[in-house]
């Protein structure tokens, strides 16, 4: 089985970093995907790690920690458009379908 | 390319009707997967296709049915409508081995099914 487990609800101020936790454990991994949901829309894809380490994208930023079972989205120079669900998805070993935690709604406040 | 498309976007069903969810994808995927997602609970993988012909159960299986005929076409049938069944179900579609940097799974806009 899996467990995975994001904070519900954070709120941050425009400008500001936050930075989104996500623990997992799972039979074997993969990999963990970082997906971004806006209400009422479909989830559109933000990273995919494999690797220890920092993945930089733009003003997103993914970590993985694998012996951990850790990692985290971080989110720079916050716009109000940022405001969503974020999903966090590990993909466990033999598969590489990902199975995602309950998400955590960023809320991004002037 | 119109990616994921999903059809019907709404529907309304009295308990014990039946109804197929269809999916369509463009873009060659091998795996495609149905997805339903309930307020606090995330998205839960319901069945998933490997290819052509080939399907399998998810987390949350009971009281849905799949095929997949044609490798662009993934449909997910109630046969017995129930209330628990309300929700927002998405489709998604990827290749099989995600890369470190491509946009691997793709979700289609969604169908929110309201059962009565």
């Amino acid at each position: 089985g899996q467990n995975i487990d994001q904070p519900t609800e954070m709120t941050a101020t425009e400008g500001a970093i936050v930075q989104i936790n996500c623990t997992y454990q799972t039979s074997g991994f993969n990999g963990l995907f970082w997906y971004q949901q806006h209400a009422g829309e479909a989830p559109t894809f933000l990273s995919y790690n494999v690797l220890d380490g920092l993945e930089e994208k733009g003003r997103f930023s993914s970590f993985l920690s694998r012996s951990k079972g850790y990692s985290y989205l971080l989110l720079k120079e916050l716009q109000m458009k940022d405001s969503a669900s974020y999903l966090c998805g590990p993909t466990p070993g033999g598969s590489y379908i990902p199975t995602f935690g309950r998400g955590t709604s960023l809320i991004v406040h002037p | 390319n119109a990616g994921v498309t999903q059809t019907p976007k709404f529907r309304v069903l009295k308990t014990g009707q039946s109804m197929t969810l269809l999916c369509a994808q463009d873009m060659n995927h091998e795996y495609m997967y149905w997805y339903r997602q309930d307020p606090g609970m995330g998205l839960r993988l319901i069945h998933y296709s490997v290819g052509e012909g080939t399907t399998a159960k998810g987390e949350v299986p009971d009281g849905y049915n799949v095929s997949r005929l044609k490798k662009q076409n993934f449909l997910l049938g109630l046969e017995s409508a129930a209330p628990s069944q309300t929700s927002v179900y998405f489709c998604a579609s990827s290749y099989p081995r995600p890369g470190t940097s491509t946009d691997t799974q793709y979700f289609g806009p969604g169908t929110r099914l309201t059962v009565l």
